[in-house]
């Protein structure tokens, strides 16, 4: 079955760092690039940056590139993002999607998302 | 970044009506723009990518058209199930960006 499972929810208080697995099965890992969007409580989608499983190139969106950071594992078919310097404005959703063979590419395949929560 | 504004925000419709909604980018994204539908408490799922392809198992009532920098969306004959937020997202280039999303409730 090609799906993406996320690790489970996670509360921190802020200042802290948070690390979400996301494991894929069903399809070979590095065919596809994978993307992390969250989602805030009652707001849209906002893209956060992307990974490329074959090599781990990264590309990180403006926003998040001095305290986001994206890897992979081959041999477990996992990614994974961390974020540190926790505040609660990073209170949502965070959800790893596939995308295309090519860094700009259709989502096709969503996980079922990882609530972060940041209080004190 | 390429801005994606959506409209309308909300909107409000009839079991049966036909819905549209729209899609305007800041700068011309040929027809890289897919639609995403969302239920609460779920993962977004692709509707239409490339502007106007029907994602496989999709019915056929959700609709896609534009090019450049005006887009379009619609349900043809609207159906309880399709309650839902909808989005849609640039993917020309990076960063992608999504549309602020419409939510769509039934009358």
């Amino acid at each position: 079955q090609v799906q993406l499972v996320q690790s489970g929810a996670e509360v921190k208080k802020p200042g802290a760092s948070v690390k979400v697995s996301c494991k894929a099965s069903g399809y070979t890992f590095t065919d596809n690039y994978i993307h992390w969007v969250r989602q805030a409580p009652g707001q849209g989608l906002e893209w956060m940056g992307l990974i490329n499983p074959n090599g781990g190139s990264t590309t990180y969106a403006q926003k998040f590139q001095d305290r986001f950071i994206m890897t992979r594992d081959t041999s477990t078919s996992t990614l994974y993002m961390a974020l540190s310097t926790l505040r609660s404005e990073d209170t949502a959703i965070y959800f790893c999607v596939r995308g295309g063979e090519v860094a700009t590419g259709v989502f096709d395949l969503w996980g079922q998302g990882t609530q972060v929560t940041v209080s004190s | 970044d390429i801005q994606m504004t959506q409209s309308p925000s909300s909107l409000s419709a009839v079991v049966g009506d036909r819905v549209t909604i729209t899609c305007q980018a800041s700068q011309d994204i040929d027809n890289s723009l897919n639609w995403y539908q969302q239920k609460p408490g779920k993962a977004p799922k692709l509707l239409i990518f490339d502007a106007s392809n029907l994602e496989t198992g999709v019915p056929s009532r959700f609709s896609g058209r534009g090019s450049g920098t005006d887009f379009t969306f619609t349900i043809s004959g609207l159906q309880p199930e399709d309650v839902a937020t909808y989005y849609c997202q640039q993917f020309s280039r990076l960063p992608i960006t999504f549309g602020r999303g419409t939510r769509l409730e039934i009358k």
